[in-house]
């Protein structure tokens, strides 16, 4: 497609569990972001990578959380020990550079119970 | 640091009517850009409209156009003639740099917009 997608559109976990998700960029975009967007707020900014620069990892709210992104393309966030603070939906987007604007995929709801 | 601040929780308008969604913004940056984004309840961010801080005139795209007003810190969005389509929640959004620059967009809390028929 010619989108940002994300999957699973929908994960339940149980707290303590592990938990990956997917983010395929729009090709040939070389920075790439995640967000998270807890219930009634705004997105937050969590990690950011930029071609084959270090990925700028300040959002990132506790080391629970890791993403990569691999041959420069589809990313993994992974979360660790889930809590239940850990709900919320996580959007990935994706630019041509830092200069572009950010397209944004449809999220990943996460549910921890 | 970067702050974004959305006063209005939510917002009725009747439709064909204009709409003022307000935001304003702290940052020490001398260099920062301002964007606007819709999120319908199918989730999805949608680009709206973009302000440099360096830009002289207030951006405009179609129905959209930006308030920018740099000494108040101030970057409202105006939606001329609302629709039904223009019901969901908007959001404010700083970066760090200009010239369409990105990296980590700090977002506003947001203003759900709901356009009566």
């Amino acid at each position: 497609g010619a989108g940002v997608s994300q999957s699973p559109s929908n994960k339940v976990t149980e707290k303590g569990k592990d938990v990956e998700l997917r983010c395929d960029p729009i090709s040939g975009h070389t920075a790439l972001y995640w967000y998270r967007q807890s219930l009634g707020q705004g997105l937050e900014f969590l990690i950011y990578f930029q071609g084959n620069s270090a990925p700028d990892k300040s959002g990132l709210p506790s080391d629970r959380f890791s993403a990569e992104r691999t041959g420069g393309s589809v990313s993994t966030l992974t979360i660790q020990r889930t809590q239940q603070e850990d709900s919320a939906v996580y959007l990935c987007a994706s630019s041509s550079g830092p200069w572009g604007e950010q397209f944004f995929g449809p999220g990943t709801r996460l549910t921890v119970l | 640091a970067q702050k974004i601040t959305q006063t209005q929780p939510g917002m009725f308008v009747q439709e064909k009517e204009a709409v003022t969604l307000d935001c304003t913004y702290d940052t020490s940056d001398q260099s920062y850009g301002l964007f606007w984004y819709k999120q319908p309840s199918s989730g999805e961010m949608i680009f709206l409209i973009y302000q440099g801080s360096y830009d002289e005139q207030n951006a405009t795209e179609g129905r959209y156009s930006l308030n920018f007003q740099k000494a108040r810190k101030s970057a409202n969005l105006v939606i001329s003639a609302s629709q039904l389509g223009d019901s969901a929640m908007y959001f404010c959004a700083l970066s760090p740099g200009s010239n369409f620059g990105n990296e980590k967009l700090t977002f506003g809390t947001g203003t759900r917009l709901t356009i009566i028929p």
